[in-house]
């Protein structure tokens, strides 16, 4: 099983601040990447899969970028607003779909 | 569209006791896993399988019994329950490696 390693563990932002956080992951067998989003009480929602070196995505103040011969990949949020408050998971593929962490961000009114 | 539907939402269940958390898809999804969420740990990988009739173990399989008889479903065995297993457990689709997971709502087990 692949290790992800995510950080930071929690950001604590104010609305308005952009934030970025980071995944890591083993640069060799590389397949994809995936985030996800995962609000309390809620079930994990995909935002974006990641697959060719330099890959960027984007939805709405969200982006993530790849970086496949380095292992990483780093999330961005443009603007932050309460609503994103969230665990942001990053995620190698099924079957042995490893999970990092997790960022939790809080973003304070 | 029902996606994942895990059954029950809740359970307690007390030391030694058994039973099965299901987990059904009606997308025809191959690609169907378990995971656990602990405070603090994020999501473990418990077991997966790759098509009907293929199963194998993740990250922490001990104590967890799967089988894949159809496409559309796959429950999860608790032997003989331990205080240690007490999570939340969700069960997870995709059509292949390379997609994003369809999560259900999560079944959250105390084990007393």
């Amino acid at each position: 099983i692949l290790n992800v390693e995510q950080s930071p563990q929690s950001l604590h932002v104010q609305e308005g601040d952009s934030t970025n956080f980071t995944c890591s992951f083993p640069s060799s067998n590389f397949y994809a990447l995936h985030w996800y989003r995962w609000e309390t009480a809620k079930s994990p929602e995909a935002l974006f899969v990641m697959t060719l070196n330099g890959d960027e995505k984007k939805k709405g103040r969200i982006s993530a970028t790849l970086n496949t011969k380095e292992g990483y990949s780093y999330l961005y949020i443009k603007g932050s607003q309460p609503e994103d408050s969230a665990t942001y998971l990053c995620a190698f593929p099924a079957g042995k779909s490893t999970f990092g962490d997790g960022t939790t961000l809080t973003v304070k009114p | 569209n029902a996606g994942v539907t895990q059954t029950p939402k809740f359970q307690v269940l007390k030391t030694g006791q058994s039973m099965t958390l299901q987990c059904a898809q009606d997308m025809n999804h191959e690609y169907m896993s378990w995971y656990r969420q602990d405070p603090g740990m994020g999501l473990r990988l418990i077991h997966y399988s790759v098509g009907a009739g293929i199963t194998d173990q993740g990250e922490v399989p001990n104590g967890y019994n799967v089988s894949r008889s159809t496409t559309e479903d796959f429950p999860l065995r608790l032997l003989s329950a331990a205080p240690s297993q007490t999570s939340v457990y969700f069960c997870a689709s995709t059509p292949g490696p390379n997609q994003p997971q369809h999560f259900g709502d999560g079944t959250r087990l105390s084990i007393l």
